[in-house]
């Protein structure tokens, strides 16, 4: 069974560009969730979907955007780049229903460098 | 808000346990877990604890919950080369509020023969 794949693996953007970064959930899952891990700072919880609808995000402005697709497969997408937004962007899913464990699964991320 | 701290680094020798700390301020936090990074690789679920338990034992994995001082801890017994990662502890009122887990800075494990 395929893991959460993300792509692209790195990506290098110039402040003020945006970036688009994807995620394809383990099969059979339908809530993805996305992830900003920065240098020091933990990750940090950005959106939440769930069956093709926004669920939940998290403190961040609005230019972290995203969306769900029929597939739940997401995107994220990140408007006029600082050079704050550089960090590791991970992607995790999970069950509907997922049970009593809440045991996120985790793709390997995406390096998003602003220069 | 809520916050779960770790301290940044620990180095133990091989063959040696390694105890990773955590405390966290939200008292309804009801679950909570270790997820381990390995380099390059996303986050992994080691285990969890409810709060109901004070202990729960798995292989080389044992975590200890101290309720009153909202203090977790993680210990590795016999640890080894391939234990050196990222650990991350986590908490959230509820498995179905996933979308509410907060993970600590993370504690970078590093193991020398």
């Amino acid at each position: 069974e395929a893991g959460v794949t993300q792509s692209p693996t790195h990506l290098i953007k110039t402040r003020g560009q945006q970036a688009t970064l994807r995620c394809s959930p383990i099969s059979g899952h339908t809530s993805v969730y996305w992830y900003q891990q920065a240098l020091g700072l933990g990750l940090q919880f950005l959106l939440w979907y769930d069956e093709g609808e926004e669920r939940n995000r998290g403190n961040f402005p609005p230019r972290f955007s995203g969306r769900q697709f029929p597939n739940y497969s997401s995107e994220l997408n990140v408007n006029a780049l600082e050079l704050e937004d550089s960090a590791l962007y991970l992607c995790a899913s999970s069950r509907a229903g997922q049970g009593a464990t809440g045991e996120l699964f985790f793709g390997e991320g995406s390096r998003l460098t602003v220069l | 808000g809520e916050d779960v701290e770790q301290s940044l680094f620990l180095s133990v020798r091989e063959g040696d346990s390694s105890v990773i700390n955590c405390t966290y301020t939200d008292s309804s936090s009801t679950y909570l877990y270790w997820y381990k990074q390995e380099p390059g690789a996303g986050l992994q679920l080691l285990t969890y604890i409810f709060s109901n338990m004070d202990m729960k034992q798995d292989q080389r994995l044992t975590v200890l919950l101290n309720k009153k001082d909202k203090h977790l801890s993680l210990r590795i017994a016999d640890t080894q080369t391939g234990d050196s990662a990222i650990y991350f502890c986590a908490e959230t009122p509820s498995p179905y509020n996933t979308d509410k887990l907060i993970f600590g800075t993370g504690t970078r494990l590093q193991v020398f023969p």
